[in-house]
């Protein structure tokens, strides 16, 4: 069965403290991996996509790493503003994606 | 661009009333999908179409639940004789080709709220 897991469920930084956000899945023959940043009352909003083992993807302060077991979305010197929930999502059978329940990261100034 | 569009933002609904969620998805878009948030957990999905079609509805509740995509207009995620349970944020996302091969994107939701 499909299996997407976010780890740490709640993570709290000071501003400018650097941390990773971890997502862990298994599935069977990965066809992509999505990570979306969602803010309160709001609806996810794209990041990044990862399709192979060994590919980085970058924007701003974030980073999002993938192996074959394992994503990483690495966050540089955040900013108060960063402070969202972060999904990670892989495609759950044909039609879906299959999401995570999130980290909720609180960026403190 | 407008991104995909979803209305009412907000619905109050009682109890055994009919709720209808509408979304229009991004220019250029023929697939649909709709997922349902519950409070603290993740979104799960709910159905997938394209234009006149249901591809996939594994995820919607067999009863009181139905989506369409018609030729012309918004796609409609009905919900009949609304229960508390059903009480949650309604999302649609919108591709150009299917999951798997293709970034879907999110509208800003639907809250629905049953009394």
């Amino acid at each position: 069965e499909d299996q997407v897991t976010q780890s740490p469920e709640a993570l709290r930084l000071q501003e400018g403290e650097s941390s990773s956000l971890n997502c862990s899945y298994t599935v069977s023959g990965l066809r992509g991996l999505f990570w979306y940043r969602q803010d309160p009352g709001k609806g996810p909003e794209f990041l990044f996509t990862l399709y192979s083992a060994g590919e980085e993807k970058e924007k701003e302060r974030l980073k999002a790493t993938l192996t074959k077991k394992e994503s990483f979305l690495h966050i540089t010197a955040p900013k108060p503003e960063d402070s969202a929930t972060y999904l990670c999502a892989v495609p759950g059978g044909a039609n879906n994606l299959f999401f995570g329940t999130g980290t909720r990261l609180t960026v403190i100034p | 661009n407008a991104g995909v569009m979803q209305n009412p933002r907000h619905l109050v609904r009682r109890r055994g009333q009919e709720a209808r969620l509408r979304c229009s998805p991004m220019k250029g878009h023929s697939h649909v999908y709709w997922y349902r948030q519950l409070p603290e957990e993740g979104l799960k999905f709910m159905v997938y179409l394209q234009k006149e079609n249901i591809i996939d509805e594994s995820g919607m509740p067999k009863e009181r639940f139905s989506a369409e995509f018609p030729k012309e207009g918004p796609s409609i995620l009905r919900i009949q004789q609304v229960v508390r349970g059903d009480s949650a944020a309604y999302f649609c996302a919108s591709s150009v080709q299917p999951t798997g091969t293709d970034t879907q994107y999110f509208g800003p939701g639907t809250r629905l709220t049953v009394l």
